[in-house]
C-alpha cells in the first residue's frame, strides 16, 4: 500500500460547483498536512498547510483532516476555470524529514 | 520577495555527460529539499539538506547522483554520467525551519539524448 494514494481522475466539473478531493494515507505518525496545485509544466504552489486534525479554511479552499479515518480533503467552493490543474497532497510525520506525496488528481472546470 | 529560483529551467545532455541542477532557497530559507518528477507519477523525495550539511539523503541514487548546500551560494544538484532514465522534471523546495510550509520553485526539466 503506498503511503499517500489519491484518485488521479479527471475530474470534470462546471464553473461554479463544488469540488471535493480526497487523500488517504497509511501512516498513522503523520501530522502535518499539504496541500498543493500544479499547472502544467510548472512547479507546485502551495495552497494549504494543516497540523493534526481539523478544518482550515482560506478564501474559497477548505482542507480537512480526519487522522480517525486517515482521510484528507480539500473542497473548493466557487470552482474556476483558473483552477484547472493536478492537485497533489502530502503529508509528514514530525520526526520524518520529507514530504510523501500523492500522485496528484486532475482537476478541469469548464465554463 | 523572490520565490525559490531554479536554473536552468530546461537542460539536455547526451548520455554519459554530467547535469548540475541549482537552487536558490526563499531569502531567510536554510532548508532545502529536492524531488524528481516523472509522467503521470507523484513527487519523489531525493534529498533533504541544510546549510553546509546533509540530513536526510535516503531517496538518493546510490550512484551517480550527489547534493550540496553551500554556505554562500545555491544547492546543486549533481548528476554524472546521465542515462535516458534520468530523464524527468528536478523540483526544489525550501522552508525556513523543519516542520512549516515548503515553498517549491519551478523546477528543471532535464532531457538525456
Amino acid at each position: 500500500q503506498k503511503e499517500v494514494e489519491q484518485d488521479p481522475g479527471p475530474l470534470s466539473v462546471p464553473e461554479g460547483a463544488i469540488v471535493s478531493l480526497n487523500c488517504t494515507y497509511s501512516n498513522s505518525a503523520f501530522q502535518y498536512f499539504m496541500w498543493y496545485r500544479q499547472y502544467s509544466r510548472k512547479g507546485p504552489e502551495l495552497l494549504m498547510y494543516t497540523y493534526s486534525s481539523g478544518n482550515k479554511e482560506d478564501g474559497r479552499f477548505t482542507a480537512q483532516v480526519d487522522k480517525s479515518s486517515k482521510y484528507i480533503s480539500l473542497f473548493i467552493r466557487d470552482s474556476q476555470p483558473s483552477d484547472s490543474a493536478t492537485y497533489l497532497c502530502a503529508g509528514k510525520s514530525q520526526a520524518g524529514t520529507a514530504l510523501i506525496f500523492g500522485k496528484g488528481t486532475t482537476l478541469s472546470v469548464s465554463s | 520577495n523572490a520565490g525559490v529560483m531554479q536554473n536552468p529551467r530546461h537542460l539536455v545532455r547526451r548520455r554519459g555527460q554530467e547535469a548540475r541542477l541549482r537552487c536558490s532557497p526563499m531569502k531567510g530559507h536554510s532548508h532545502v529539499y529536492w524531488y524528481r518528477q516523472l509522467p503521470e507519477e507523484g513527487l519523489k523525495f531525493m534529498v533533504y539538506l541544510q546549510k553546509e550539511n546533509i540530513i536526510d539523503e535516503s531517496g538518493m541514487p546510490k550512484e551517480r547522483f550527489s547534493a550540496e548546500f553551500p554556505k554562500e551560494g545555491p544547492s546543486i544538484l549533481r548528476i554524472q554520467q546521465v542515462v535516458r532514465g534520468d530523464s524527468a522534471a528536478y523540483f526544489c523546495a525550501s522552508s525556513p525551519v523543519a516542520n512549516t510550509e515548503a515553498f517549491f520553485g519551478q523546477g528543471t526539466r532535464l532531457t538525456v539524448v
